[in-house]
């Protein structure tokens, strides 16, 4: 049972690139959600789904695009990275009582 | 707006020595509550949670959190630190409706020897 899945682990991108990271969870959950985590800001809610075709913004959407086609799937699309898009970024998937997190993706913007 | 607080920055014990580190929430509705762990470089693991019943609950790696109501607080404890505990926590809270995790800023524990 792999859980989480995310894609790639570390990247760096130019600023105005556009990138893809990818989350892919084998648990059946509905809800889905990115965070990012910057030193002392703990991790904050980028967008989150509660189940395929639903997205919404949380607390720093900004800059960030999102879609669910599937249940299991869940990427998160940067369309221009900017130097403050430096992160790093978790998924999570979600039952009624729990979230399951993937490892990580550490980008940096230069 | 809900909110969870962790008032502790950075946090230094001695091994062997107790660890209590604080969170305070902040909702209309008393939420469900986490504690988890990060150490460098790893992602979250869930050390224990609290829904609803007994205040004080038992976790992984010897941590337990008591849930306080009247002062909206979920502290997390340990009797006794080991090297291996020093990590990053967070506390976490959701509310009972709602699906989206809020996280305190962390505390990081350094463990003294």
């Amino acid at each position: 049972n792999a859980g989480v899945t995310q894609t790639p682990k570390f990247q760096v991108l130019k600023t105005g690139q556009s990138m893809t990271l990818q989350c892919a969870q084998d648990m059946n959950h509905e809800y889905m959600s990115w965070y990012r985590q910057d030193p002392g800001m703990g991790l904050r809610l980028i967008h989150y789904s509660v189940g395929a075709g639903i997205t919404d913004q949380g607390e720093v959407p900004n800059g960030y695009n999102v879609s669910r086609s599937t249940t299991e799937d869940f990427p998160l699309r940067l369309l221009s990275a900017a130097p403050s898009q430096t992160s790093v970024y978790f998924c999570a998937s979600s039952e009624n009582t729990e979230a399951f997190f993937g490892q990580g993706t550490r980008l940096t913007v230069v | 707006a809900q909110s969870v607080t962790q008032p502790d920055i950075h946090i230094t014990v001695s091994e062997g020595a107790s660890l209590e580190l604080r969170c305070n929430y902040s909702y209309g509705a008393t939420p469900y509550l986490f504690w988890y762990v990060q150490s460098p470089g790893q992602g979250l693991q869930l050390l224990l949670k609290y829904f609803s019943g007994d205040t004080l609950v038992q976790g992984i790696k010897g941590f337990e959190a008591e849930f306080k109501r009247s002062q909206s607080s979920f502290n997390l404890r340990k009797p006794s630190v080991h090297w291996s505990d020093a990590a990053e926590y967070f506390c976490a809270a959701r509310s009972q409706a709602g699906t989206a995790l809020i996280f305190g800023k962390g505390t990081t524990l350094s463990v003294s020897s």
